[in-house]
């Protein structure tokens, strides 16, 4: 049973402020990463799917790297805004998903 | 990129009944798999619903509790049979290309279940 833990539990910013989270996974038998970015009442969005070692990926202010020898991933968000407000969840998995608990942003304008 | 949609977006419910979820999607999907997030919990992976076949359940779940249809690649439905309040979930189906951890995972927007 993969075991994956994200961090903090929460996160209460301004708005223009950059901030970052944590994803860990166990790294060995590793196949993919994925994150999501769901929104109270709306379904979980995906944001990144990744699979390679020091793989980084960006979609506007947000991105995310890849660290598979350690067992983490990262996703920096540059200069929040309130609309960025929502539960970032990261998975990971091969045939299935194991979900960490996810991150409560909540922006501030 | 598909579209998933479920019915009831929301629920209450009493105890001992039963409650059928409905996921739509909006193309063929080769996989669909159906999630629950108990309050302050991670979501979990309740099933694979397979095509035409029965579904294939993780560990601590069964057939007559969460029972599962898929008659075609883009239905399927749960049903939660006779709920206790620890039934009082978000439920949510996928579903995707290929193999979960492969390929991008579409998610339904939920259903939100109380049971009193």
């Amino acid at each position: 049973i993969l075991n994956v833990e994200q961090s903090p539990q929460s996160l209460h910013v301004q708005e223009g402020d950059s901030t970052n989270f944590t994803c860990s996974f166990p790294s060995s038998n590793f196949y993919a990463l994925h994150w999501y970015r769901w929104e109270t009442a709306k379904s979980p969005e995906a944001l990144f799917v990744m699979t390679l070692n020091g793989d980084e990926k960006k979609k506007g202010r947000i991105s995310a790297t890849l660290n598979t020898k350690e067992g983490y991933s990262y996703l920096y968000i540059k200069g929040s805004q309130p609309e960025d407000s929502a539960t970032y969840l990261c998975a990971s998995g091969y045939s299935t998903l194991t979900f960490g608990k996810g991150t409560m942003l909540l922006v501030s304008p | 990129s598909a579209v998933i949609s479920q019915k009831p977006s929301r629920d209450i419910c009493q105890r001992g009944t039963s409650l059928t979820i409905q996921c739509q999607v909006d193309s063929q999907v080769t996989m669909m798999f159906w999630y629950r997030q108990q309050p302050g919990q991670s979501l979990t992976l309740i099933a694979t619903a397979n095509q035409g076949s029965e579904a294939t359940y993780e560990s601590g779940f069964v057939i007559d509790k969460f029972p599962i249809s898929r008659p075609n690649l883009t239905f399927s439905t749960l049903t939660v049979s006779n709920m206790s309040p620890e039934d009082s979930s978000i439920y949510l189906c996928s579903g995707g290309a290929g193999l979960a951890g492969g390929s991008e995972q579409f998610f339904g927007p939920g259903t939100r279940l109380t049971v009193l």
